[in-house]
């Protein structure tokens, strides 16, 4: 079975300030995806960054970053230079590659960000 | 290109009475989901479905719930007879096919709000 844990129910950070949202997994597949999806208000879930397991490097996408420790089984996204419109939820998720988890995003309970002036 | 369409995005209705659903993926994307958040937590998946095949039906409960995709192109969600806890907001999402990332993430809806009273 696949576990994705987020610690933080809600986060604040200034606007302009780098944040850190937290995500730690558990998984029985050794291979393996890793996602973080952003829910404003509207409702619908946005695709925010992906890191494959045997990545060998920390996957970027713009002001997202993932700090992908696999040791430590955690995947935690770095957004860069906060903006207002990055309030929302955020929401980290996995899929496995085997029947039954492959094609499958387990997610997490998700973490609030309020950016402020 | 239009993303996925879903409808209706606010719905209330009385325990016992029917209610559907309904999703257009995007043009061409084999795979498409139903999931189910609830408030405060994230999406967990309901049934996913290969073109016109059901193939991950494991959380749906079926003694109420029920899906479709005749065609493989859009879908329908029902509940009946609808449950007070049936309150949440169902998403629709679609993908080319698996979830690797050469393949694509997940484009999801903005979501079915459904109030059970």
């Amino acid at each position: 079975a696949q576990k994705i844990t987020q610690t933080q129910p809600g986060m604040f950070v200034q606007e302009k300030e780098a944040v850190t949202l937290d995500c730690t997994y558990d998984t029985s597949d050794p291979s393996y995806g890793l996602f973080w999806y952003k829910q404003p208000s509207s409702g619908e879930m946005i695709f925010l960054i992906y890191q494959g397991s045997y990545d060998q490097q920390n996957a970027t996408e713009g002001r997202y970053s993932l700090n992908f420790q696999k040791a430590r089984k955690s995947a935690n996204l770095v957004i860069s230079a906060s903006q207002l419109g990055d309030s929302a939820m955020y929401f980290c998720a996995m899929s496995g590659v085997y029947t039954g988890t492959a094609s499958k995003l387990t997610f997490g309970t998700g973490t609030r960000l309020q950016v402020t002036l | 290109e239009a993303g996925v369409v879903q409808s209706p995005r606010y719905k209330i209705i009385e325990k016992k009475q029917p209610v559907a659903f309904w999703c257009n993926p995007i043009s061409g994307h084999n795979t498409l989901y139903w999931y189910l958040q609830n408030l405060g937590q994230g999406p967990e998946l309901l049934i996913r479905y290969e073109n016109e095949e059901a193939v991950d039906d494991s959380q749906l409960p079926k003694d109420r719930f029920s899906a479709e995709r005749l065609k493989g192109v859009d879908s329908t969600l029902k509940i009946q007879p609808a449950e007070l806890g049936d309150s949440a907001v169902y998403l629709c999402a679609s993908s080319l096919g698996g979830l690797a990332r050469s393949t694509g993430e997940l484009f999801f809806g903005e979501g079915s709000r459904l109030t059970v009273l």
